[in-house]
């Protein structure tokens, strides 16, 4: 079956640490995946997108990777600050969509303490 | 603000009730998308509209009708909901694919 799967444990780490979040699928291939940041009660915003022939993105204090092979892409956040915290989601386009459907997963909640 | 907009915010209606929820866009994208967002499940596409034409429709119950009228415009129409539809219905757009700006949302309560 597919499946796309974060961590559901929260992830609790000090200030200035750097987070890294795991995103793994099974049964999909992916033309791309992105990573997007949700705030209780709001709509998620986009961070970052990385296609299948790219190794690393990065922007600002964000890296992502990913691996076909391992079948993962991992989100790093350096520096962390409090203002981070927020529930992290990860989504793919499948190669086999054309209409820019994205499969989400669960979503993995970041608690940085000053 | 990410450029899309939703009414209402919050929504608290009856199993009878006829209901319809609004997205608005401005952003110049010809694909608009619903989402439902239920407590510890990921989001869960309902809808996607390209050039104004349905091309997704992911085994939603007839209850949820959408409408989109023109590209900047989306609309779902409930009617006889059940209480294991409250959630927060969620609307996005993007152009030909790519990121989604999404919307901040409907709270959505049947009683």
């Amino acid at each position: 079956s597919q499946k796309i799967e974060q961590n559901s444990e929260a992830l609790n780490i000090q200030e200035g640490k750097t987070a890294t979040l795991t995103c793994n699928y099974t049964n999909y291939s992916p033309a791309y995946l992105q990573w997007y940041r949700q705030d209780p009660g709001r709509g998620p915003v986009f961070l970052l997108l990385i296609r299948e022939n790219e190794k690393e993105k990065r922007k600002e204090r964000l890296k992502v990777t990913f691996d076909t092979t391992l079948k993962q892409s991992l989100f790093h956040i350096t520096a962390s600050q409090p203002a981070d915290s927020a529930t992290y989601l990860c989504a793919l386009a499948d190669r086999s969509s054309n209409t820019g459907k994205l499969i989400f997963g669960q979503g993995t909640t970041l608690q940085v303490k000053p | 603000e990410t450029g899309v907009t939703q009414t209402p915010r919050h929504l608290v209606m009856g199993m009878t009730n006829k209901k319809s929820l609004k997205c608005e866009q401005h952003l110049g994208h010809n694909a608009m998308y619903w989402y439902k967002q239920s407590a510890k499940k990921p989001l869960e596409l309902m809808f996607v509209y390209s050039l104004e034409e349905r091309v997704e429709n992911n085994s939603v119950p007839s209850r949820f009708s959408p409408e989109c009228p023109n590209s900047s415009h989306l609309f779902l129409h409930l009617h006889t909901l059940q209480p294991e539809d409250s959630a927060l219905y969620l609307c996005a757009s993007s152009y030909s694919g790519g990121e989604q700006f999404f919307g901040p949302g409907t709270r959505l309560t049947v009683l």
